[in-house]
């Protein structure tokens, strides 16, 4: 299989940091997505990275370890909007384009 | 605004009806997703369609088809409905669906939220 493993749910502090872990399953693997979603809508489209290393985009940065088979998402300075459902989806490419979803990491921001 | 559209956004209907869920995806995507999401639960994948034919299956159930048309919009078919069937039902395109790289970035529709009473 290609179980794609994260928490199923974090708490953090407006103004915060916070990593959001993923792991995935190396064999055939093309590359990773991360997508957000809040409650009731649809998951939106946050970054990919097929290259080891990290991805920057505003308050959002993305880490890849391609030997390692793991992830993770980094946000910076916390908002309560970041209050979302967060997800993983790893490439493979045996999958004929389809990327496989991990169940997702609900993340709350207090106040 | 994905580029994605579904129709309906909401439907209500009763166990043993069957229902037609429809999705166009973003100009020039070819690949087209459905993924089916109950309260609190991850995305469930169906079942996917490349321009016209079906390449991948997931945890569909046999009372489930789908189609996917000449113009490229896709259709999901649910009949004998049972309660549990009531989810979020989503649908996604990508620009082509096969394997590589940043062009199988999945758009969402905003999706049909299906209630079966």
């Amino acid at each position: 299989g290609q179980n794609i493993d994260q928490p199923t749910e974090m708490t953090a502090t407006e103004g915060a940091i916070v990593q959001i872990n993923c792991t995935y399953q190396t064999s055939g693997f093309n590359g990773l997505f991360w997508y957000q979603q809040h409650a009731g809508e649809a998951p939106t489209f946050l970054s990919y990275n097929v290259l080891d290393g990290l991805e920057e985009k505003g308050r959002f940065s993305s880490f890849l370890s391609r030997s390692k088979g793991y992830s993770y998402l980094l946000l910076k300075e916390l908002q309560m909007k970041d209050s979302a459902s967060y997800l993983c989806a790893a490439l493979y490419n045996t999958n004929a384009g389809k990327s496989t979803f991990g169940d997702g990491t609900t993340l709350t921001v207090k106040p | 605004d994905s580029g994605v559209t579904q129709t309906p956004k909401h439907l209500i209907t009763a166990t043993g009806q069957r229902v037609t869920l429809r999705c166009s995806p973003r100009s020039g995507d070819l690949s087209v997703y459905w993924y089916q999401q109950s309260l609190d639960q991850g995305l469930q994948f169906l079942i996917q369609y490349y321009n016209g034919e079906e390449r991948a299956k997931g945890n569909i159930l046999e009372r489930f088809s789908a189609q996917q048309f000449p113009d490229l919009h896709s259709e999901l078919n649910l009949s004998s409905l049972e309660l549990g069937d009531s989810a979020l039902y989503f649908c996604a395109s990508t620009l082509l669906g096969m394997s590589g790289g940043s062009e199988e970035t999945q758009y969402f529709g905003p999706g049909t939220r299906l209630l079966v009473l």
